[in-house]
């Protein structure tokens, strides 16, 4: 079964760090996502990505986040300077129809601790 | 209002009983609603679409009620291993953005 993959599983890092985030997303799959989930909290959307660029983004995906789709099968979240504040698991998912009926699949989502 | 709303529980129940949620959502154009359920820790994983015309998936049921503007799911005979947080998704019309709602804890007891 196809399936979304993200790695790394776990990174931790020390604030002002740059932090990348890797996701494959399912082959055929035409909309992207990345969403996160701090510890306790509800999934909160972060950004959408469709032909090669930003659809949607929230408040929280300033101008320290940015994402990247560099070759065709993997999309990246990248955090420039990072605070305490963005200790979360970060979520990709991908979906074949975007918010038009189709469903999101996730990664498995990669934790991250900045210290 | 919140732009998709759930009880958050927890939901304690016995093995064996049914139990149901409901998740409203404020925006009368959204067109997607999905029931997800998340383990701790661990990614939301899809349990089901829910259609106008409601479905089921096994002891799964799923409603949409589109006049008061809220979905529900029904799970009857429980078992312990449907213990999990349920989480609502709708989509933002308009847009390819799916707004979650904060999920419903649900323990299933022996």
């Amino acid at each position: 079964e196809p399936e979304v993959t993200q790695t790394p599983s776990h990174q931790v890092t020390q604030m002002g760090q740059e932090v990348i985030l890797r996701c494959v997303p399912i082959s055929n799959h035409l909309y992207f996502y990345w969403y996160r989930q701090i510890l306790g909290q509800k999934v909160e959307f972060l950004v959408s990505f469709y032909n090669n660029e930003i659809s949607e983004k929230s408040e929280i995906f300033d101008d320290q986040f940015s994402v990247e789709r560099p070759d065709g099968s993997n999309f990246t979240l990248k955090i420039r300077s990072t605070k305490l504040e963005d200790s979360a698991m970060y979520f990709c998912a991908s979906s074949g129809a975007g918010g038009r009926g189709g469903e999101l699949f996730f990664g498995e989502g990669s934790r991250l601790t900045v210290l | 209002r919140k732009e998709v709303e759930q009880d958050p529980g927890p939901f304690n129940v016995p093995e064996g009983a049914t139990v149901a949620f409901n998740c409203t959502y404020s925006n009368s154009a959204s067109q997607s609603f999905f029931w997800y359920r998340q383990d701790c820790r661990k990614e939301p994983k899809l349990l089901m679409s829910v259609y106008s015309s409601g479905n089921e998936d096994g002891r799964f049921t799923a409603q949409l009620n589109r006049a008061s503007q809220y979905i529900s799911l029904l799970i009857r005979d429980s078992k312990l291993s449907d213990s999990a947080t349920y989480l609502c998704v709708v989509n933002s019309p308009g847009t390819y953005k799916y707004i979650f709602g904060t999920g419903t804890r649900l323990k299933v007891l022996a």
